[in-house]
């Protein structure tokens, strides 16, 4: 089936640090791919939704300055954290789109956890 | 605008018991109900779906139906096990735009 990779899985990093976070379709082609973010107990909240070749639609109250997504071919979204903060600490989630499939609007990474001194 | 809403958590249960996880939404149109399941520290999992009015998911023992009469995806399971445990997320998704929209996510916690 089809495959989302999410790397790295666990960072622990220094305040003012900037955290790039790669999300790779293995298997299939996603011309869409969405970031998520998770508090602990927790919802998930969309932060973006990353286009191949264009800019990202960022959700309201998302800082796009802070939060900088790269979308620069048809199987790799990055999430980059801009100088983080110990406020930015959270579970970060990608998804890819596969519009060739019937069963499944998207596919999930395992996360990435995020943790800022 | 569009929303789920679903029971709160944690459920507890002991093992072998029924389950019910309710889950209602607000939508125009017709959209797809999906339920994924997030087990400790990872990403998010299908469990099941239902496309369209009656259309009953069910996938591992779990199962549920699309009542649009009462605007509901309730996820039931007969008989639960301690590996069921995890956090339980009932969606909606048009397939125009492609977002998903979730619901706050209900834990699920079964003992031995």
């Amino acid at each position: 089936g089809a495959v989302v990779s999410q790397h790295p899985s666990r960072v622990i990093c220094k305040s003012g640090t900037s955290v790039k976070i790669e999300c790779r379709s293995l298997d299939f082609q996603a011309t869409t791919m969405f970031w998520y973010r998770q508090f602990p107990k927790k919802s998930l909240m969309l932060m973006a939704t990353s286009n191949e070749g264009s800019k990202a639609t960022y959700e309201q109250g998302v800082e796009k300055d802070k939060f900088l997504i790269n979308h620069a071919s048809l199987t790799l979204s990055t999430l980059t954290v801009t100088s983080a903060h110990p406020e930015d600490s959270s579970f970060y989630i990608c998804s890819a789109r596969d519009s060739n499939s019937r069963n499944q609007p998207q596919h999930f990474g395992d996360g990435t956890r995020l943790s800022i001194l | 605008g569009n929303s789920v809403t679903q029971m709160e958590g944690p459920v507890t249960l002991s093992e072998e018991a029924f389950l019910t996880i309710n889950c209602t939404y607000t939508a125009t149109g017709y959209p797809s109900l999906f339920w994924y399941v997030q087990y400790p520290g990872e990403g998010l999992q299908l469990l099941l779906k239902a496309t369209k009015a009656d259309d009953k998911g069910s996938n591992k023992g779990f199962e549920a139906t699309y009542r649009k009469e009462t605007t509901s995806f309730h996820l039931e399971k007969g008989s639960v096990q301690v590996s069921d445990s995890a956090v339980y997320f009932c969606a909606l998704f048009y397939n125009q735009g492609g977002k998903l929209i979730f619901g706050q996510g209900t834990e699920l916690s079964v003992k031995p």
